[in-house]
């Protein structure tokens, strides 16, 4: 059974960073493409950005470029997303997704993980 | 960036059909694939490459379209598929989810 569960979310103050989590398990994780999408509150989703098998390739998108990086520990089947100068635009449920399709579509997601962002 | 635009919400009964559009700002071939989000939920995936029926999803649902318009289909809905659906893109970069269509049942 294909398994994603983020961890690390909280409240984090303006300004500073936060480093998400995911683990995966029940597939092999090192064969696939994985990404981030978050949601704000009552809001829809937001492509976040993906990483392929072996770190080579990772695209963001550009609002978020300067502020998120995403990286990977294919030995410890686990996906990651540091996120810097957090704001309260970022306050938003995070969630991991195994990419099903080769940099295309999202076949299997985390339950997320929430990050709110205030003082 | 190409932007997903969506009808905010429909009102169906249960044993109707209903389509949910997705109208992309420019060309995405056939790149498009929809999700179901319930409430509470995380998505889970409907429909790939816009029209491959993912494993273990009802044949009641359905897609179609190529370039800028696309179409997802419920036929007939069930109580059960109230939900959010959101169309997301992945031939232009950075990929894009369309805004979501709230479908409430009568």
């Amino acid at each position: 059974e294909v398994k994603l569960v983020e961890s690390g979310g909280g409240l984090v103050q303006p300004g500073r960073s936060l480093k998400l989590s995911c683990a995966a398990s029940g597939f092999s994780f090192n064969d696939y493409w994985m990404g981030w999408v978050r949601q704000a509150p009552g809001k829809g989703l937001e492509w976040i950005g993906e990483i392929n098998q072996d770190s080579s390739t990772i695209n963001y998108t550009p609002s978020l470029k300067d502020k998120f990086t995403i990286s990977r520990d294919n030995a410890q089947n686990t996906l990651y997303l540091q996120m810097s100068k957090l704001g309260s635009e970022d306050t938003a449920i995070y969630y991991c997704a195994r990419d099903g399709g080769r940099a295309c579509y999202f076949d299997y997601w985390g339950q997320g993980v929430m990050v709110t962002v205030s003082s | 960036d190409t932007v997903l635009t969506q009808s905010p919400a429909l009102a169906v009964s249960p044993g109707e059909r209903v389509t949910i559009s997705c109208r992309a700002s420019e060309s995405v071939s056939t790149l498009m694939h929809w999700y179901q989000q319930k409430p509470g939920q995380q998505p889970t995936l409907l429909i790939y490459l816009a029209s491959n029926l993912e494993s273990g999803v009802p044949a009641r649902f359905s897609g179609s379209g190529s370039g800028t318009d696309f179409t997802l289909t419920i036929d007939p809905v069930e109580a059960d598929d109230t939900a959010t659906y959101y169309c997301q893109q992945s031939w232009n970069d950075p990929r894009t989810f369309g805004g979501g269509t709230k479908l409430e049942l009568k």
